[in-house]
């Protein structure tokens, strides 16, 4: 089945620490987009990729990068300079037709 | 930066009767909207995409409409299901720029 997985679904972190949180997909999508969801508010973009090698911030791209090294893997690190990571995370791919396929997401907290 | 705003109250509706949640957008007028699902815990659904040159669009018991007069979306579920209870998402973006705006969502509630 073709989709896109991430993982972990729930991430723990401590003050100060860097975590990695991993998507993959295998539609053979060139775009992949990272989102945060906080409640009551809308998917916030934080990075993009239009390609393998590529990639444009978002709307809320401090305290977080990515890397884009292959077609199907576009890891986000949380880095410590984001002062409030505690949030929902979303991965998706677009298709030539503009929708958007989402991952099932990873909750992240900072204990 | 497009700003799209969706009904923020909850929908609660009977099964059977008909759905309509509405998205309003700001500053300028998308070449594109767009309708996700989203069930708690889980990432969004794409559901259907209305270009701004079209008025309507269907797809089973869902229907779009695009008024570029009003600035607004309208979203019709009909016939509505407990099954059709979760928030639905509206989003923006323009032609060639596949940057998504999202609205806060609405959440729908479907009573049998």
């Amino acid at each position: 089945d073709g989709g896109i997985t991430q993982s972990p679904k729930y991430l723990f972190r401590k003050e100060g620490q860097n975590v990695t949180l991993s998507c993959e997909q295998n539609l053979n999508h060139d775009a992949m987009y990272w989102y945060r969801q906080d409640p009551g508010q809308g998917l916030r973009l934080i990075y993009y990729s239009q390609i393998v090698n590529d990639f444009q911030k978002g709307d809320i791209a401090e305290g977080y990068s990515v890397s884009r090294e292959k077609k199907e893997s576009f890891p986000l690190t949380v880095t410590s300079a984001q002062k409030n990571p505690t949030a929902f995370y979303l991965c998706a791919s677009r298709t030539g037709y503009n929708e958007q396929f989402f991952g099932p997401g990873t909750r992240l907290t900072v204990l | 930066s497009q700003k799209i705003e969706q009904n923020s109250e909850a929908l609660n509706i009977q099964e059977g009767k008909t759905a309509t949640l509405t998205c309003n957008y700001t500053n300028y007028s998308p070449a594109y909207l767009q309708w996700y699902r989203q069930d708690p815990g889980r990432g969004p659904v794409f559901l259907l995409l209305i270009r701004e040159n079209e008025k309507e669009k269907r797809k089973e018991r869902l229907k779009v409409t695009f008024d570029t007069t009003l600035k607004q979306s309208l979203f019709h579920i009909t016939a509505s299901q407990p099954a059709d209870s979760a928030t639905y998402l509206c989003a923006s973006h323009q032609a060639n720029d596949y940057k998504l705006s999202f609205g806060a969502g609405t959440t729908v509630t479907v009573r049998a």
